[in-house]
């Protein structure tokens, strides 16, 4: 069973505020880590999918960065909004599957 | 583009019936994903296509639960006997490149409720 692991498991910010959450996985047979925003009631949204380590990537005010060799990845919002309110999903593409990560459950309080 | 189409959205049904899900995918895409989503395990795959090929069917819980892919553009998942614990979503996801280097484009689900 491949580990992927999130952390924390959930998390409350204040609207403005910034944060940040990790993925950690496997380091062997690794191909791409992808990152999902999964909003309650909908179905998850790719944000990122990273190949590369050292790859950053950044869309608007969310970005992230991945580590191949220590096997994480890390998700940042800057200047949070009450619409970053969702669950984040990372998935580890290796051995020709993508395994996800039981997420994190983020709430922005206005 | 309608995204992936999954139906139907909701299928409550007695234990022992059969329940048939079904999958559009994105036109193009050459990979197909059946996910189930369960609060112990979280999003789980079960199976997936490549080219409409079955590639790996390990995540598949027994021999209750079947999956086809006949053509390019429609999918099916089978679970014969129905069993109150197969009650979860199920998720179907396409992708152009299976994930290597592209996200997966996923449908809006299927909660399915056995009683």
């Amino acid at each position: 069973i491949l580990n992927v692991e999130q952390s924390p498991q959930s998390l409350h910010v204040q609207e403005g505020d910034s944060t940040n959450f990790t993925c950690s996985f496997p380091s062997s047979n690794f191909y791409a880590l992808h990152w999902y925003r999964w909003e309650t009631a909908k179905s998850p949204e790719a944000l990122f999918v990273m190949t590369l380590n050292g790859d950053e990537k950044k869309k608007g005010r969310i970005s992230a960065t991945l580590n191949t060799k220590e096997g994480y990845s890390y998700l940042y919002i800057k200047g949070s909004q009450p619409e970053d309110s969702a669950t984040y999903l990372c998935g580890f593409f290796g051995n020709e599957k993508l395994t996800f990560g039981t997420g994190t459950r983020l709430t922005i309080i206005p | 583009d309608a995204g992936v189409i999954q139906s139907p959205r909701h299928e409550v049904t007695e234990m022992g019936q059969e329940v048939t899900l079904r999958c559009k995918p994105i036109s193009g895409h050459n990979s197909l994903f059946w996910y189930r989503q369960t609060m112990m395990r979280g999003l789980e795959l079960l199976i997936y296509f490549n080219n409409n090929v079955p590639i790996d069917d390990s995540g598949m819980p027994e021999d209750r639960f079947s999956a086809k892919m006949p053509n390019a553009s429609f999918s099916t998942l089978k679970i014969q006997p129905s069993e109150p614990r197969d009650s979860a979503v199920y998720f179907c996801a396409s992708s152009l490149v299976w994930g290597r280097t592209g996200g997966y484009t996923f449908g809006s689900g299927t909660r399915l409720t056995v009683v």
